[in-house]
This record gives C-alpha cells, sequence and structure tokens, in this order.
C-alpha cells in the first residue's frame, strides 16, 4: 500500500501555543487527506477532510479557527493547533486517499499531542 | 443511519486458539469493507478489504474474513492467534466514498 509519514510523532507543548502536523503522502499523489483525532481506548473521530487546492470541510462540532487545516499540495497536509489547551491533547491521525485503489485510505502513524 | 456495529469491546484469546472478531454493518447496499489493525501508539495498517466478487477474503498476517450480505456481516478470522496479535481492530465501511464509518473497535488480549 502506499506510504504516509507524519511529522512530529509525538510532541508536547504549553499551553496557549500553536503546534503544526504535517502529513506527507510519500508515493503517490493525494488529492484528499483526512484527519482524524482518537481519543484513548476509543476509535477515531474524523475532523475534516481537506482536497488538495481547496478548503477544508470540518465535520460538526470541529472547531475550523482551532484546527487549522491547509493542503497546499497534492503531498501534503498540515494541521495546525491553534492556542492549544490541556483538551486538545490527543492523538492525531491523517490519512490520504486517491492512489490506485478505489476508496481506500492510507493512515500516517500518528502524531501524540500533550499540551501541558 | 449508515453505522458499523462491533459487538465485543474486548476479546481474550490463548495463544494458538482460533479467532474471531464480529463486525455488522447497516447500509441500503453493499459497502466496501475493510478490516485494520492498530498497535499500541501506531497508526492503522489494511489487514484487508472486501469490493466485490468472492465473499471469502484473504488478508496479511493470515487473517481472512467472509462477507455475508444475508447477515450483513463481515467477520474477521485467524485460525491460530500469535501474541502478536495483541492489539484493536477496527472494521470499516465506506458506501462508495472516500468518507470511512469506524466501527467501535475490539481490542484483542492473548494469553501466553
Amino acid at each position: 500500500g502506499a506510504v504516509v509519514s507524519q511529522h512530529p510523532s509525538w510532541v508536547i507543548c504549553k499551553s496557549g501555543t500553536s503546534v503544526k502536523i504535517e502529513c506527507r503522502s510519500l508515493d503517490f499523489q493525494a488529492t484528499t487527506m483526512f484527519w482524524y483525532r482518537q481519543f484513548p481506548k476509543q476509535s477515531l473521530m474524523l475532523m475534516a477532510t481537506s482536497n488538495e487546492g481547496s478548503k477544508a470541510t470540518y465535520e460538526q462540532g470541529v472547531e475550523k479557527d482551532k484546527f487549522l487545516i491547509n493542503h497546499a499540495s497534492l503531498t501534503l497536509s498540515t494541521l495546525t493547533v491553534t492556542s492549544a489547551h490541556p483538551e486538545d491533547s490527543s492523538f492525531y491521525i491523517c490519512s490520504s486517499a486517491g492512489g490506485a485503489i478505489t476508496y481506500e485510505q492510507y493512515f500516517g502513524p500518528g502524531t501524540r499531542l500533550t499540551v501541558t | 443511519a449508515q453505522s458499523v456495529t462491533q459487538p465485543d469491546i474486548h476479546i481474550t484469546v490463548s495463544e494458538g486458539a482460533s479467532l474471531e472478531l464480529r463486525c455488522n454493518y447497516s447500509y441500503g447496499a453493499t459497502p466496501y469493507l475493510f478490516w485494520y489493525v492498530q498497535s499500541p501508539g501506531q497508526g492503522l495498517q489494511l489487514l484487508l478489504k472486501y469490493f466485490s466478487g468472492d465473499t471469502l477474503v484473504q488478508g496479511i498476517k493470515g487473517f481472512e474474513a467472509e462477507f455475508k450480505r444475508s447477515q450483513s456481516s463481515f467477520n474477521l478470522r485467524k485460525p491460530s492467534v500469535h501474541w502478536s496479535d495483541a492489539a484493536e481492530y477496527f472494521c470499516v465501511a465506506t458506501p462508495g466514498t472516500y468518507k470511512y464509518i469506524f466501527g467501535t473497535g475490539t481490542r484483542l488480549k492473548v494469553l501466553a
């Protein structure tokens, strides 16, 4: 399957600061990327869908001004958590779609964010 | 509403025993179906997928799944579990778009 990387794999930041997470599709051009959030021992919750060159579509209840998503190229999407607070601490996973296999998503390894 | 149900939150099996993880979906038509595995602190790895055709699907790591339209099920099986199979397993469906509907997950524990 296709390879998706995320950077950083873990990050600790202070409350009130912003943190950026990168998601890269390494071996195919991802027309669509997804960002998920996962709480401990729970399933993945879709936060937003981004298409290259257009604004992201956020799921209901997700604050678009807090979770800024940019999908500037077919291989890179970024999630910026602005003015982070402890309740934003979570595991964030991205995925890419648009490869050779229809409707299949390829997941990154995830980023653990801890806000102190 | 479209949904995916994994009835078992936790399953414990002994190493070498057989395994079956249940998955039921609720859709008007046959969705595309996937099983993913997530090891602690890791992303998701695709085990197998069903789009159409043969209803018994073979995957990686010795896993297989059977699609049963009459039961709206897509259960995952493995004849002999290894300690390294301990992880979280997610059944996923999509009605024919890129948007995934996740099951709640089943946490597998393997006893030595």
